[in-house]
């Protein structure tokens, strides 16, 4: 079974500043997604940032990045320039397979705070 | 591209009703659909998995018989619950898979239920 760990219930972070959320995982498979969602207090879900396990190149989407360590299986997001509207909880969730239906792990989640 | 609504956004019941949500991908079809519930300050927990024009598949724990799921079209998917108590009140959130090779589910904004 796999499992998604997020070992930081809470963050907070200065506006301007860097932020790294963490996320670890386990599984035994060999192909599969990650993904750090988003969810502000509207409570909609928003997909922030994804990564293919096959790519060894980090992925980013402008101020987001990750860090996708495969032997260690880890997975943290980065969050540069923090901005107020940044605010919300982060969920680092995994997928197995390609192309076909298949279900989202979820970490517990880590609640973020940027502060003036 | 890539939007899910729900409908309604909130409901109050009384105890014993049954109550229906509505789960629509507005500009794409979605073969599969998922249903979860999250808990306040908690992570999604995944109900079930909807395919369109067949039978639900129920995680662990999940009463069939109770949370009525129907994925009649390609654009629809419906959670009836059943005979609801106050136990059932949570936020109610779907998504949909777009066919994307990534597997990445696209979310509804959800719906608060609340039985008194």
């Amino acid at each position: 079974a796999q499992t998604v760990t997020q070992s930081q219930p809470e963050m907070s972070v200065q506006e301007a500043e860097t932020v790294t959320l963490s996320c670890t995982y386990d599984t035994s498979e060999s192909n599969y997604y990650l993904f750090w969602y988003k969810q502000p207090p509207s409570r909609q879900m928003i997909l922030v940032i994804r990564q293919e396990a096959y790519k060894q190149q980090n992925a980013t989407e402008n101020r987001f990045s990750v860090n996708f360590q495969k032997a260690a299986k880890s997975f943290s997001l980065k969050i540069s320039d923090s901005q107020l509207g940044d605010t919300a909880m982060y969920f680092c969730a995994f997928t197995v397979g390609a192309g076909t239906a298949s279900k989202l792990t979820f970490g517990t989640g880590t609640r973020l705070q940027v502060t003036l | 591209g890539a939007v899910v609504s729900q409908h309604p956004s909130r409901v109050i019941c009384k105890s014993g009703t049954s109550v229906k949500i509505e789960c629509r991908s507005l500009d794409f079809q979605a073969t599969t659909m998922f249903w979860y519930r999250q808990f306040p300050k908690k992570s999604l927990m995944l109900m079930a998995t909807s395919n369109e024009g067949s039978k639900a598949t129920y995680e662990q724990g999940v009463e069939k018989d109770k949370f009525l799921i129907n994925h009649a079209s390609l654009t629809l998917s419906t959670l009836t619950v059943t005979s609801a108590h106050p136990e059932d009140s949570s936020f109610y959130i779907c998504s949909a898979i777009t066919g994307s090779p990534y597997n990445e589910q696209f979310f509804g904004p959800g719906t608060r239920l609340t039985v008194l």
